[in-house]
Order: structure tokens, then sequence, then C-alpha cells
């Protein structure tokens, strides 16, 4: 059963606009969300995160906003450029367990960037 | 710099064959995952290990298993590989702490013909 869902599976966006992608989860134990970049043929790469005790983290052109009571999250890309077009995952993780540091994925948006 | 490596970038297999594929990392950190990607379907978790000779199922273990006989070093092996293998393996490490990001490899893109 998917706890994290991207339902959007694409999204296509005029260069200098802004990107919103989303990210809903549904087990409100997560405590760490993060985002990743991943360009075809290359591993994912980090891009931003936010603990659950936060509602904004901002890095550069990259913001992301947690919304715990609606279990949502969202990344915010401003000024769009064309070389941010890739697939992003939104991830979460639990602290406790035995499952300690395991990542959550979801199923990915493509974000294209166009001129 | 964190750098996860992977044995090879593309491998093309037969129906059958037992398949290795390898992961090393050069950050002594004590987790390390193995995923796969499909399209439409994202990243799911194959095994996982958070210490040496320990290792733990993720969403999708059935046809595979692993080995970490070396703390920088994490194997995952298809005992007999089939057409629904067909897939992007992506091998990751992590620290234990307080952060939780994962570092990836650069995929091997694995065909079982």
């Amino acid at each position: 059963d998917q706890q994290v869902k991207q339902n959007s599976p694409s999204l296509s966006v005029q260069e200098g606009r802004i990107s919103i992608l989303n990210c809903d989860y549904t087990n409100s134990m997560f405590d760490y969300f993060l985002w990743y970049k991943k360009y075809p043929a290359e591993g994912p790469t980090f891009l931003i995160s936010i603990s659950s005790i936060k509602d904004k983290n901002e890095d550069g052109r990259f913001t992301v906003f947690l919304n715990k009571s609606a279990k949502h999250l969202s990344l915010h890309i401003v000024p769009s450029q064309p070389g941010d077009s890739a697939v992003y995952f939104c991830a979460a993780s639990l602290h406790r367990g035995s499952t300690l540091g395991r990542l959550y994925f979801g199923r990915g948006t493509q974000l294209t960037v166009w001129p | 710099d964190v750098k996860v490596t992977q044995s090879s970038r593309y491998l093309v297999k037969r129906t059958g064959e037992k398949v290795f594929l390898e992961c090393v990392q050069d950050m002594d950190h004590e987790n390390m995952f193995w995923y796969r990607q499909d399209p439409g379907l994202g990243l799911r978790l194959i095994y996982f290990s958070y210490d040496v000779k320990m290792k733990e199922k993720g969403d999708i273990p059935e046809g595979y298993s692993v080995s970490r006989e070396k703390k920088e070093r994490f194997s995952l092996i298809l005992e007999s590989a089939s057409t629904n293998q067909t897939s992007m393996y992506l091998c990751a490490s992590r620290a234990t702490g307080v952060a939780y990001e994962q570092y990836f490899g650069p995929g091997t893109r694995l065909t079982v013909t």
C-alpha cells in the first residue's frame, strides 16, 4: 500500500514561472520528508528536506512546504529553468523502529520546463 | 563527497542465469539499500542492511537475495533471473544518525532476455 503518493505523473511549466510539485502521505508517524531529483540514466540526487517540526524550508530556488494536518507537502521551484526538467520523487522517513532510516518513496512526477 | 558506485551501468542476462549486482560506498555508512525503478512505479525497496551481515526485506524481496560481508559492499543477487526483473537497479547508502538523506549510485540497467 502506497504510503507516499504523488498523484500527478507529469507537470509542464514555462521557463521563469513557478513549478509546484505535490505529495501526500498517509502515515502520521513520518517525521522527516525529502525531495529527490532524477535525470534519465542517473541515480536520484538529494534536493531538499524538511523535518516534521517545521512547516517550511528554503534553499535557493527551492522551497518545501509541509502541512501536517493535511498530510501534504509541496516543492516550489522559482523561477523554473530548463535544467530542472527531471523526475522528482517525494520521500518520507520514520525515526523509530527497526526500519530506522528507511525511506518511503512516491511514484514520482516528471517535470518539463519549456523555454 | 559521498561516492556510491555500482559494478555495471548496463547488463544483459538470459532467463535463468544467476546475476550479481555489486554496490560499494566509500563513506563508512552503516546503512545500505537496494531499489528497483520502473516507469510509473517509482522506487521500490528490495532489501536493506543496517550493519555487516544484517539484512531486512523491503517491499518486493521475492526473487532476490543480498549479501553484506563488508561494511562498504552490498550485493544484490538474482538467483534465477526472469524477464520481469528487467529494470533499473539503484543502490543507496546513508549514515546512521539524524540526517536521513540517502546517497544513490548511478544505477544498473538490467535486461533479462
